[in-house]
């Protein structure tokens, strides 16, 4: 697509259900990041993928949050037992080759809120 | 350990006057720099990038920053601000594995008619 699509826009959950959250990069880019933004706190590093492989986890805030990547392209954000917490929202960025130099693309985020 | 401190997280001026947004950085080794605009609804865009090249980087919109490694800072400036130059400006600094950027806590640019 044109640029990083992200799904869904919104999400309204209850504590304690499970979320997941789709990240569409741009075609050919290898590189995919997710970040959370939360008020007032910038954007914090969650994890970062190289083709399919996750060589940087080191930012996923519990064992209750996980992401995958299949295909090199579509990524998962999945939250397990959703606490109250973890209302932010949620970037997704690619970079052609994922080099520290290279600019990232963002998409528009989902917001979530958890009740 | 590299981080990124944004020393001001408002800043409010006037049409036409100029604009300063102060970025101090801490860095192990030559750090990439970068400088991400996010306008209200809209996703992040970068505005300008620091990769040890020219000190002084020019940036889509006017914005400009100079890297100056004696100051550890990196500010962004604009001569005259325009009312379309309200967002929240974020100040980055490459990290110390691949794939990670270390994004500050923002500054939120209020512009006055």
């Amino acid at each position: 697509g044109a640029g990083v699509s992200q799904s869904p826009s919104n999400k309204v959950t209850e504590k304690g259900k499970d979320v997941e959250l789709r990240c569409d990069p741009i075609s050919g880019h290898t590189a995919l990041y997710w970040y959370r933004q939360s008020l007032g706190q910038g954007l914090e590093f969650l994890i970062y993928f190289q083709g399919n492989s996750a060589p940087d986890k080191s930012g996923l805030p519990s064992d209750r949050f996980s992401a995958e990547r299949t295909g090199g392209s579509v990524s998962t954000l999945t939250i397990q037992r959703t606490q109250q917490e973890d209302s932010a929202v949620y970037l997704c960025a690619s970079s052609p080759r994922g080099s520290v130099h290279e600019k990232l693309f963002f998409g528009s985020g989902t917001q979530l809120s958890v009740l | 350990a590299q981080s990124v401190t944004q020393l001001d997280s408002h800043v409010s001026v006037s049409e036409g006057t100029p604009v300063l947004l102060r970025c101090n950085y801490s860095s192990s080794y030559s750090p990439s720099l970068f400088w991400y605009v996010q306008h209200p609804n809209k996703g992040l865009q970068l505005l300008l990038k620091y990769t040890s090249a020219a000190t002084l980087v020019k940036g889509i919109n006017g914005f400009e920053a100079e890297f100056k490694k004696s100051e550890t800072s990196f500010h962004l400036t604009k001569p005259s601000a325009h009312m379309s130059d309200a967002a929240e400006y974020f100040c980055v600094v490459s990290g110390g594995s691949q794939g990670n950027l270390i994004f500050g806590k923002g500054t939120k640019l209020s512009v006055k008619p």
